[in-house]
């Protein structure tokens, strides 16, 4: 079941902003948002995480809007190495598993 | 920077036959993980494990599969008789705490490719 719904592909240019939305309309009070990323077919990668507070950390920030039915996750200045796929994901915090969506493939170009 | 190790990278086997992939989580985690990825496919869970016990299971880890922590730092995802269908990458996963502020740590993953 889709908890959260992404756009399937974006483009970003190396040295902006990357801005990645996600929709989670359905969102209940004791889940969080999660974003990770996979890079071409390697493991996936942590990225950032919160509940109702915009977070950041050293790798993107995290924009939760007030009412929580939607997110934003910004890498400030994209590389070439930030090309992945990117997955929200929206878990309880007494869920043991990730389900992770189709994400939004993110393709940086010089 | 720790990192989760998996091994082998890639396992060709025959349908029918046994396969056990192993994983070497970060030292000091508790809680494992394995996920499967069908090529194309999405992501999915197949086990959590913690204190030699699991946790919870998905759908698809049926009496074929098992996980066992036969030491103080393997992990291993055991598949008694493969299938065509289960090839995949197989990634092992883990992390130090549970609950709101968990991070998990993802292996490289193994290729299994079933003949």
């Amino acid at each position: 079941d889709a908890k959260t719904t992404q756009p399937p592909s974006m483009d970003c240019a190396e040295g902006r902003a990357a801005n990645l939305p996600c929709n989670h309309s359905t969102i209940s009070g004791n889940e969080y948002v999660y974003w990770y990323r996979q890079i071409h077919s390697q493991g996936p990668q942590y990225i950032i995480h919160g509940l109702k507070n915009n977070e950041t950390n050293e790798m993107a920030s995290l924009i939760i809007t007030e009412d929580r039915k939607s997110s934003t996750l910004i890498l400030p200045h994209a590389t070439l190495r930030d090309t992945a796929v990117y997955y929200c994901i929206v878990r309880a915090y007494n869920d043991y598993k990730l389900s992770f969506g189709a994400g939004t493939t993110v393709t940086v170009r010089a | 920077e720790p990192e989760v190790t998996q091994t082998p990278s890639h396992q060709v086997t025959q349908m029918g036959q046994e396969v056990i992939l192993r994983c070497v989580p970060i030292s000091n985690h508790l809680y494992f993980y394995w996920y499967r990825q069908i090529l194309g496919q999405k992501v999915e869970f197949l086990v959590s494990f913690y204190n030699n016990e699991i946790s919870e299971k998905s759908e698809i880890f049926d009496d074929q599969f098992s996980v066992e922590r036969p030491d103080g730092s393997n992990f291993t995802l055991k598949i008694r008789s493969t299938k065509l269908e289960d090839s995949a990458m197989y990634f092992c996963a883990s992390s130090e705490i549970r609950g709101v502020n968990e991070k998990l740590f993802f292996g490289s993953g193994t290729q299994l490719s079933v003949l």
